[in-house]
């Protein structure tokens, strides 16, 4: 079956401009998970959306949001972009009930924020 | 805070030779844990995963320990293959009734296996 689709892969924006990533979860995945991931720091948890609802929220300000829609497939918005928001930003999907922790990530959208 | 570390930034390995990833983590409440692996340009794969209540999984060349009193966790490789060169991302959960699953990620050790 398909695997998580992130669009776009690479994007270059600059500072003050805002951005919108798309993610396409697995088919019959209602759970849609964002990382960011930048040198040094691993990957920083933003948010979940389950059913079209946020469920848990990382520590990053308000300029970060997200949302899910019917169909699960989830978009992150970034307002005011910053230079330290250049990172590569995962998308991962999972069924969303239980509690395995076992995600499917997508290959990532790369911001560059010049 | 870090709540889960991952303190060797990188590790050089023989071929053939076994390869041990370390990861502390400091939340008492995680009752989950999980090793990803990443390749570049491409997004984390699952590896394997090991629940509180055990302390060690075995999954072909790579097992998994639990030391709770320590809060502590291994992977182990054996034998290391080439192919096995990638980054690890140690990672913990909390389980609860709502079955959320915020994962919490490492920071990452990236494995060298030189043939």
């Amino acid at each position: 079956k398909a695997g998580v689709t992130q669009t776009p892969r690479y994007l270059i924006k600059t500072r003050g401009q805002q951005v919108t990533l798309s993610c396409s979860p697995i088919s019959g995945h209602r759970s849609v998970s964002w990382y960011q991931q930048t040198p040094g720091q691993g990957l920083q948890f933003l948010f979940e959306y389950f059913s079209e609802t946020q469920r848990n929220k990382g520590n990053f300000p308000g300029r970060f949001s997200g949302r899910q829609f019917s169909n699960s497939r989830s978009e992150m918005n970034v307002s005011t972009l910053e230079l330290g928001d250049s990172a590569l930003y995962l998308c991962a999907s999972s069924r969303g009930t239980g509690q395995t922790g076992e995600l499917f990530f997508g290959e990532g959208s790369r911001l560059t924020v010049l | 805070d870090q709540q889960v570390k991952q303190n060797s930034p990188s590790l050089s390995v023989q071929e053939g030779r076994i390869s041990i990833l370390n990861c502390d983590y400091t939340n008492s409440m995680f009752d989950y844990f999980l090793w990803y692996k990443k390749y570049p340009a491409e997004g984390p794969t699952f590896l394997i995963s090991i629940s509180s209540i055990k302390d060690k999984n075995e999954d072909g060349r790579f097992t998994v320990f639990l030391n709770k009193s320590a809060k502590h966790l291994s992977l182990h490789i054996v034998p290391s293959q080439p192919g096995d060169s990638a980054v690890y991302f140690c990672a913990a959960t909390v389980g609860n009734s709502g079955g959320y699953q915020k994962v919490t990620f490492g920071t990452g050790t990236k494995l060298q296996v030189i043939p």
